[in-house]
């Protein structure tokens, strides 16, 4: 079974400052995905960034950039040039990569909080 | 549709009531999954349908859930003698292809009293 750590409950960051969001994971599969959502006060779960196991590239999204180390299992989320608007709860997600895929496992989350 | 939808948004049930939560699907989506979350915590995998079969249902927390999907679109999430701890918010999400990441619905919020 997968599990899905985010060690940091809370962070809060100056607008316009850049902070990083912390996720480790636990598996035995050697092909995967990781994702970062994003989940606002309004409820609804919108993907923030994708990373494929077996590319070695850090994945990036504008503002939005992944530290993926593969050995350490560890999956970090940048954000740079903070804004407001991405005030919200951040969930590390791990997905197996398979023909039937099934379920995402997804850590307890991190809300982030950003300051004028 | 233009996006995962569910109904409704939020539910107030007295305990040992019945429930039934509606998720549609963005059109086309294969794979619909359901999951539970509860205050400050991530999204707990409850089941998952591919097309009408349900291939995984591993996280159905007791046989009081109970999911369907009979024509492979529209699936029903249906809570038999609620209890206080079934309150939480229900998550439905679809997925078109297998490896793709998951489009999430607004949940509903169920509050049992």
């Amino acid at each position: 079974a997968q599990t899905v750590t985010q060690s940091q409950p809370e962070m809060s960051v100056q607008e316009a400052e850049t902070v990083t969001l912390s996720c480790t994971y636990d598996t035995s599969e050697s092909n995967y995905y990781l994702f970062w959502y994003k989940q606002p006060p309004s409820r609804q779960m919108i993907l923030v960034i994708r990373q494929e196991a077996y590319k070695q590239q850090n994945a990036t999204e504008n503002r939005f950039s992944v530290n993926f180390q593969k050995a350490a299992k560890s999956f970090s989320l940048k954000i740079s040039d903070s804004q407001l608007g991405d005030t919200a709860m951040y969930f590390c997600a791990f997905m197996k990569h398979a023909t039937n895929a099934g379920k995402s496992t997804f850590g307890d989350g991190t809300t982030l909080t950003v300051k004028p | 549709g233009a996006g995962v939808s569910q109904s409704p948004r939020y539910k107030v049930a007295k305990r040992g009531q019945d429930v039934a939560l509606r998720c549609d699907p963005i059109s086309g989506h294969v794979s619909l999954f359901w999951y539970q979350q509860a205050l400050g915590q991530g999204p707990e995998f409850l089941t998952y349908f591919q097309n009408e079969a349900q291939l995984d249902k591993s996280g159905l927390p007791s046989d009081r859930f109970f999911a369907e999907r009979p024509e492979g679109s529209v699936s029903t999430l249906k809570i038999q003698r609620t209890q206080q701890e079934d309150s939480a918010v229900y998550l439905c999400a679809s997925r078109d292809l297998s490896n793709q990441p998951q489009h999430f619905g607004d949940g509903t919020r169920l509050s049992i009293l």
